[in-house]
Formats: structure tokens, C-alpha cells, sequence
């Protein structure tokens, strides 16, 4: 069974700061993996999406990177901002047998916190 | 709409009330997904919809709950005798479709369902 796990739980950051998410993952069998951001109240946002095959991703000041192999990705934020607070979520997504379907693991997710 | 829509945004009722929970998809989306967000658990997989079958229904906690999608299009997820530890979240996603390389989930933002 598939397990997701991200490291810290929370962060508080002051703003204009590098950062780094965390995310680890069991089954190193994935066919993607995903990045979310979610705020209080609402649903989630796809940040970026990374292919198995595939070593990084980066959208703006946000670059995810992936280690399949060791079951690892980061997140990395450049120079943070007040409006980056959000919870972000890590969710991979698996084969089921032959065919792949769309169900994603996610982890706990990182409660982030940049002030002013 | 243009994003994934859900009804009710909050719900509260009394330990054993049936419930019923609606996502509109994205227009054309083939793909459905139900998950749950609780506290402790995070989020978890209930069950995907690919048309109006439903392939992987692993994530649906007992036979208290079950799930339909009627013409491709709106799901209705459908909680009977409820208990306080239904308490949570419920989170629904579409997809254009669910195989290929770039599968992006869109979430609505969710159903709070609160069991007294």
C-alpha cells in the first residue's frame, strides 16, 4: 500500500525567503506525481505535475523536483511571499494493475505560514 | 460553470440521517473522483468514476456509502445512517480523461459534512 509522508507539518517563514517542502512516498511504482496547494475553504489547485520519467518541473518561482528511485520529491518556493500561506499537498498517483487509474495518495500536507 | 461545483457546501444533520452530496463536473470531464478530507486522516481515495461506471470503488469506507454518475455528468455521492465519524470533507475532482501523461485533477471545494 502506497504511503505519503511530508516533512515539516508546518512552517513559518518570513517573507522573501527560500523554502523547502518535503514529500516521500513508499511504492516507488508511480505513474505521477503532483503538487497542490490548498486554501481554507476551498479545494485544491494543481501546482505542478511531474511524470515518472521526468526529474523536475517548474512553474514561476515554484520548481518541483522528483527521485523515483529513492521515493523522493521537493518542492522549492524562491523568494516567498505573504500570499504563498497555504497548506501544499504532495499526492502520487499509482498503477492498478494493467491500467492506470486517476486515484491519488496524498500525504498530510505542510501548513506554510510566510508573514510579512 | 468553468471549475468543479459542489453541493451543498455545508451540510449538518443528525447521526443516522441519510445524505446526499452532488459534484457537477467540468463540462466534457470523463472522469470523476470522490475523496474524503478529516481531520487525522487526511485526504483519502473514495472511488472513480470513468462515464458512468465506476471501475475502482476500493476507498468507500462501508455499504453505508455508495456513489452514482448519471449521463457522463453530475455524481451523487450517498451516505446512509450517518455517524459522527462521517464527519469530514468530501472533496470532488474531474479530469478530461484519466489515462494519459498529463491527468490534472481539478477539485471543487468540497462538501463539509458535520454528523451530530
Amino acid at each position: 500500500k502506497q504511503e505519503v509522508t511530508q516533512i515539516p507539518a508546518a512552517l513559518s517563514v518570513p517573507e522573501g525567503e527560500n523554502l523547502v517542502l518535503n514529500c516521500s512516498f513508499t511504492d516507488s511504482a508511480i505513474y505521477n506525481l503532483q503538487w497542490f496547494r490548498q486554501d481554507p475553504g476551498k479545494g485544491l489547485t494543481s501546482l505542478l505535475l511531474i511524470q515518472s520519467s521526468q526529474r523536475e518541473q517548474t512553474s514561476g518561482r515554484l520548481n518541483a523536483s522528483l527521485d523515483k528511485s529513492s521515493g523522493r520529491s521537493t518542492l522549492y518556493i524562491a523568494a516567498s511571499q505573504p500570499g504563498d500561506s497555504a497548506t501544499y499537498l504532495c499526492a502520487v498517483r499509482g498503477y492498478a494493475g494493467g491500467t492506470s487509474y486517476g486515484k491519488l495518495t496524498f500525504g498530510q500536507g505542510t501548513i506554510l505560514t510566510v508573514h510579512p | 460553470g468553468a471549475g468543479v461545483s459542489q453541493s451543498p457546501s455545508n451540510k449538518v444533520t443528525e447521526k443516522g440521517k441519510d445524505v446526499e452530496l452532488r459534484c457537477d463536473p467540468i463540462s466534457g470531464h470523463t472522469a470523476l473522483y470522490w475523496y474524503r478530507q478529516s481531520l487525522g486522516q487526511g485526504l483519502e481515495f473514495l472511488i472513480y468514476f470513468q462515464g458512468n461506471s465506476a471501475p475502482d470503488k476500493s476507498g468507500l469506507p462501508s455499504d453505508r456509502f455508495s456513489a452514482e454518475r448519471t449521463g457522463g455528468s453530475v455524481s451523487t455521492l450517498t451516505i446512509q445512517r450517518t455517524q459522527q465519524e462521517d464527519s469530514a470533507v468530501y472533496l470532488c475532482a474531474s479530469s478530461f480523461r484519466d489515462s494519459g501523461a498529463k491527468n490534472i485533477q481539478y477539485f471543487g471545494a468540497g462538501t463539509r459534512l458535520s454528523v451530530l
